[in-house]
């Protein structure tokens, strides 16, 4: 499977736009980038994802560079409600539907 | 999104007795289900993958008969924690993914479980 690298833990300031990166240097041409985010002692939200167009929905966008090795996540207006842990997953088209979480990005947004 | 929930939502049991957790798909059949741990300041771990009608699929270093997985119909799974620890206290969380194409799905999470064992 490959692997993803996120900082551990990153701010924004309330109103501000985050843009959350991701390295994924060995994804593969049939693996999908996807995100999820988790409040604490919650289960992990859906969010985003793509293979190798960049994607927007009402929650956020998905930005995949041209050779697919990194990607961002953006959330556009941050809220204090948007204060997360966010996860960003690569996942083989022919995975039987496994995810496999990294350690993601803590995100605190402050006021 | 799909409603996906679990019972309990937290549970405290002793040393050496079985819990049973529930995962039920509110919104759609589900062949398959997921099974994750998580415990504090770390990530989700998955256990092992529910299969309505057959076995379930363990991640290697999961011991099967101490984690009972029953997929007994499409939209229910349930995990039995047998003869629980305390090194068993863990968020357990389940997900479910809609029928259709597997790679451009998501899958939705139940709130999860909250177990102690004391």
């Amino acid at each position: 499977d490959a692997k993803t690298t996120q900082p551990p833990s990153m701010d924004c300031a309330e109103g501000r736009a985050a843009n959350l990166p991701c390295n994924h240097s060995t994804i593969s041409g049939n693996e999908y980038v996807y995100w999820y985010r988790q409040i604490h002692s919650q289960g992990p939200q859906y969010i985003i994802h793509g293979l190798k167009n960049n994607e927007t929905n009402e929650m956020a966008s998905l930005i995949i560079t041209e050779d697919r090795k990194s990607s961002t996540l953006i959330l556009p207006h941050a809220t204090l409600r948007d204060t997360a842990v966010y996860y960003c997953i690569v996942r083989h088209q022919h995975q039987g539907g496994k995810l496999i979480f990294g350690q993601g990005t803590e995100l605190s947004v402050k006021p | 999104g799909a409603v996906v929930s679990q019972h309990p939502s937290w549970v405290i049991c002793k040393s050496g007795t079985s819990v049973k957790i529930e995962c039920r798909s509110l919104d759609f059949q589900a062949t398959t289900m997921f099974w994750y741990r998580q415990f504090p300041k770390q990530s989700l771990m998955l256990m092992a993958t529910s299969n309505e009608g057959s076995k379930a699929t363990y991640e290697q270093g999961v011991e099967k008969d101490k984690f009972l997985i029953n997929h007994a119909s499409l939209t229910l799974s349930t995990l039995t924690v047998t003869s629980a620890h305390p090194e068993d206290s863990s968020f357990y969380i389940c997900s479910v993914e809609p029928p259709g194409h597997l790679s451009d799905n998501e899958q939705f999470f139940g709130p999860g479980t909250r177990l102690t064992v004391l």
